[in-house]
């Protein structure tokens, strides 16, 4: 199985401020089977980025995704209150397919 | 709107069979995966198993001797059963739509709890 590994494992920050999550694989992976995931308290998980870095549908320009190989970002400009979620990655190019354990931004 | 809903036995006694449905609304079932997902209380996601556009399944090799997923394309639902449930099986269950690239569309989930 691939292991995806996310770090940090909790960010806090301030409103306005920029959050870069990181997300490392065991192996490499295919660029379009690598995604991200916003989930908050009580919520499923809603898409956010998808082919490591091609926005869903509806999904602000602050949020913005890179990476290739085995290291990929998910980066949040300007910092909002409603960005306080936990953060997943996803990878499905690999049966079984896998998640990273979260990260959790808090906005203070 | 395309929407997904699950259903389904919120409460299982530890050896018996958890049945979960999830009917998809206001998109057809073909080109896409159907996958269930779980998420145990405070922990993170866990990929079930999905049924296939092509009609063909893939499960978790950690599930794989439990769980069957089937579905019923004329009713626009899919199902999941797992066997011999215990306590670690507890979580709320997911059923998403996906392609090779993402899992775009989500349930609210069903939470199922084991419990005698």
């Amino acid at each position: 199985d691939i292991v995806l590994t996310q770090s940090p494992g909790t960010l806090s920050l301030s409103p306005g401020e920029r959050a870069t999550l990181s997300c490392r694989a065991s192996r490499r992976i295919t660029i379009r089977s690598l995604a991200w995931y916003q989930q908050r308290s009580g919520q499923p998980p809603r898409l956010l980025i998808e082919g490591a870095s091609n926005r869903a549908t509806g999904i602000p320009d602050r949020f913005s995704g890179g990476g290739s190989g085995t290291d990929f970002t998910l980066t949040i400009s300007r910092l909002e209150p409603q960005d306080s979620a936990v953060y997943y990655c996803h990878q499905l190019g690999n049966l079984p397919q896998t998640f990273g354990q979260g990260t959790t931004v808090e906005i203070k | 709107q395309v929407q997904l809903q699950e259903s389904g036995s919120g409460l299982v006694k530890p050896s018996e069979t958890l049945s979960l449905a999830c009917t998809v609304s206001g998109a057809s079932m073909n080109n896409y995966f159907w996958n269930w997902i779980r998420q145990a209380p405070g922990k993170g996601l866990e990929w079930i198993g999905y049924f296939s556009y092509s009609r063909s399944t893939n499960y978790n090799p950690s599930l794989r001797s439990r769980v069957t997923i089937s579905a019923d394309m004329s009713k626009n639902q899919i199902s999941l059963r797992l066997s011999s449930v215990t306590a670690a099986d507890t979580a709320m269950y997911y059923c998403a739509r996906s392609s090779f690239s993402a899992a775009d569309l989500w349930g609210h989930g069903t939470l199922v709890t084991v419990s005698s």
